[in-house]
């Protein structure tokens, strides 16, 4: 079964705070890929970042970055210092190889001044 | 480019009027989608389409159709609307899902059936 979990419903920071959100995601394919997407509060999907299940190296981003563990099966996504505008709905996303695009339930960022 | 455009942005149905929600692309996709997503749950996939002619079902296809006559455009048909189908539906696009391209996504088409 191919599955993504996102445990944090919603998280609220003070600006400027670092924060954290995890992906824990299951498929028995050894070729997948993973995503994260942005949801302002305007609604539209943003595209974040990537990856294939055979690179796993982390990558930052200005002030995002990302920490890929295929022995954990967790692709988190860290934002350091925080900002208002960081606000959101995050969806971490996973395609098995040949298959569909499944999401995670999302987690909504409140960053507040 | 346009990239992927669906209209309405709104729509109010009565229960049991249907419509067609329309999703077009200009990108030469091969992969084409229909999501739905409500509040704590995530985009959840109604239909999908590997091509021009080829359709499937998603996660949650019940009361709604779809087909794809061209490459470029992807409707979504609500037979009798419900309810139940209230919720904000997004299309999306990706270049090949075998290789795992990022998806594209309309600007959503928020639904209220009352």
């Amino acid at each position: 079964a191919q599955k993504v979990t996102q445990a944090q419903t919603e998280i609220s920071v003070v600006e400027k705070e670092d924060v954290t959100l995890d992906c824990v995601y299951e498929t028995r394919d050894t070729t997948y890929y993973l995503f994260w997407y942005k949801q302002p509060p305007s609604g539209e999907l943003v595209f974040l970042i990537r990856r294939n299940s055979f690179d796993e190296q982390n990558e930052i981003s200005g002030r995002y970055s990302w920490n890929f563990q295929k022995s954990t099966s967790s692709f988190n996504f860290t934002i350091t210092a925080s900002q208002v505008v960081d606000s959101a709905v995050y969806f971490c996303a996973l395609i098995p190889y040949g298959n569909k695009l499944v999401f995670g339930a999302g987690t909504i960022l409140r960053v507040k001044s | 480019n346009a990239g992927v455009t669906q209209t309405p942005k709104f729509q109010v149905l009565k229960t049991g009027q249907s419509m067609t929600l329309q999703c077009a692309q200009d990108m030469n996709h091969e992969y084409m989608s229909w999501y739905r997503q409500d509040p704590g749950m995530g985009l959840r996939l109604i239909h999908y389409s590997v091509g021009a002619g080829i359709t499937d079902q998603g996660e949650v296809p019940n009361g709604y159709n779809v087909s794809r006559s061209t490459t470029e455009d992807f409707p979504l048909r609500l037979l009798s609307a419900a309810p139940s189908q209230t919720s904000v539906y997004f299309c999306a696009s990706s270049y090949s899902v075998r290789e795992g391209t990022e998806a594209f996504f309309g600007q959503g088409t928020r639904l209220t059936v009352v």
